[in-house]
């Protein structure tokens, strides 16, 4: 069964460093989409991407992260200096352009923890 | 206001025993759909089952099934005779405007982590 994939499972960084999140989503998805969680916090929606374009964000996703489809497979969310507060898990999904369910199917995540 | 709320921080469940779990959601679109996600300890977010505002049934996939009362705007999670493996955080989920746009956001609740016991 196709699934999204994400790379690195866990990611240690300093405050201030430049990271890069990376997902393979489903090869047929259109839509894909950054989520994070605060450790014991519900998921909170970052950015969606369609048509090579952000097409919403939420208050969170300031200046300081940006998301780029660099080829036809990866979609990278990438916090240009991380903060204490960015510790999250952070999750990757994709979701086909038509289907009933229109179902986000997600990544495994990446922990990021910055100290 | 919460746009999803999951009134129940914690559960507990005796194996082989049926459990709801409540979700309340709040929305003025007429198009929406509700999910629902496991999250086991290990951390990914599993896809259980989806619920359309249009849709005339109940969802139901396997042991889960969807008590939709949509005068009432919730979507309770039914999981029959739970097993050890169901222990996890479940989160209710929804997705509003799908009668057009290319956004489709998830918007989730707080969760509810359901301990099944044997």
């Amino acid at each position: 069964e196709p699934e999204v994939t994400q790379t690195p499972s866990h990611q240690v960084t300093q405050m201030g460093q430049e990271v890069i999140l990376r997902c393979v989503p489903i090869s047929n998805h259109l839509y894909f989409y950054w989520y994070r969680q605060i450790l014991g916090q519900k998921v909170e929606f970052l950015v969606s991407f369609y048509n090579n374009e952000i097409s919403e964000k939420s208050e969170i996703f300031d200046d300081q992260f940006s998301v780029e489809r660099p080829d036809g497979s990866n979609f990278t969310l990438k916090i240009r200096s991380t903060k204490l507060e960015d510790s999250a898990m952070y999750f990757c999904a994709s979701s086909p352009l038509a289907g009933g369910t229109y179902e986000q199917y997600f990544g495994p995540g990446t922990r990021l923890t910055v100290t | 206001a919460q746009k999803i709320t999951q009134t129940q921080p914690g559960m507990f469940v005796q194996e082989k025993e049926a459990v709801t779990l409540d979700c309340t959601y709040d929305t003025s679109d007429p198009s929406y759909g509700l999910f629902w996600y496991k999250q086991p300890s290990s951390g990914e977010m599993i896809f259980l089952i989806y619920q359309g505002s249009y849709d005339q049934q109940n969802a139901t996939e396997g042991r889960y099934s969807l008590n939709f009362q949509k005068a009432r705007k919730s979507a309770n999670l039914v999981i029959s005779a739970s097993q050890l493996g169901d222990s996890a955080m479940y989160f209710c989920a929804m997705r509003e405007g799908l009668s057009g746009g290319s956004n489709y956001k998830l918007t989730f609740g707080k969760g509810t982590l359901l301990t099944v016991n044997p």
